[in-house]
């Protein structure tokens, strides 16, 4: 079993709609989840991260962690083509490295 | 701040050929990492240095690879030989202390072919 699951996409989102990007973990002892954005031809950048259960607002941006589910998500409200990028969920495994999953290609359509 | 710093960007090698990477992490921060990026295997962690120490190398793919962090401001990843199998874009990182915190800043990657 993978340790960090994504859908590769490409999702499609128009742009000013809501874009909803979904990660599971393997590792029930997480405790520490990330967001990174990695625009084509560059380097990852951290935009978010969430350690409790629930909702983890900032700007136009939401994550959601779900323990009992093993599962994390980033909302993207009124999107916009900027947004256009690979997204990559990090979780911190039981050893204590960031595990990358291999991220999901978000298209934001003007 | 100048943010971490990598070179070379590009590097174009033929197969057996040595590789060495390049790694200037941000000033002040403790932890460096190094990564390698591919489209089939996403992003790995390679190694990783605390206070110029390596405290988890089970990332390196084979003893082909070694790295290095002789100061605070400078690592190396080496390469010996190199192999078509090594082309990707390898990441260099680096954060300040609660490294699980995952604020991580990267640099810009060497894009590596090896042919």
């Amino acid at each position: 079993q993978k340790e960090v699951e994504q859908n590769s996409g490409p999702l499609s989102v128009p742009e000013g709609a809501i874009a909803s990007l979904n990660c599971t973990y393997s590792d029930r002892g997480s405790q520490s989840f990330f967001w990174y954005r990695q625009y084509s031809g560059k380097s990852p950048e951290l935009i978010m991260s969430i350690y409790s259960n629930g909702d983890k607002e900032d700007g136009r941006f939401t994550a959601q962690l779900n323990k009992a589910s093993q599962y994390v998500s980033l909302l993207i409200r009124d999107s916009q083509p900027s947004d256009s990028a690979t997204y990559l969920c990090a979780v911190n495994s039981r050893d204590d490295k960031i595990i990358f999953g291999k991220g999901t290609r978000l298209h934001i359509l003007p | 701040d100048a943010g971490v710093i990598q070179s070379p960007r590009h590097e174009v090698t033929e197969m057996g050929q040595e590789v060495t990477l390049r790694c200037k992490p941000i000033s002040g921060h403790d932890y460096l990492f190094w990564y390698r990026q591919t489209m089939m295997r996403g992003l790995e962690l390679l190694i990783y240095f605390n206070n110029n120490v390596p405290i988890d190398d089970s990332g390196m793919p084979e003893d082909r690879f070694s790295a290095k962090m002789p100061n605070a401001s400078f690592s190396t990843l080496k390469i010996q030989p190199s192999e078509p199998r090594d082309s990707a874009v390898y990441f260099c990182a680096s954060s300040f202390s609660d490294h699980l915190g995952g604020n991580q800043y990267f640099g810009p990657g060497t894009r590596l072919l090896v042919l």
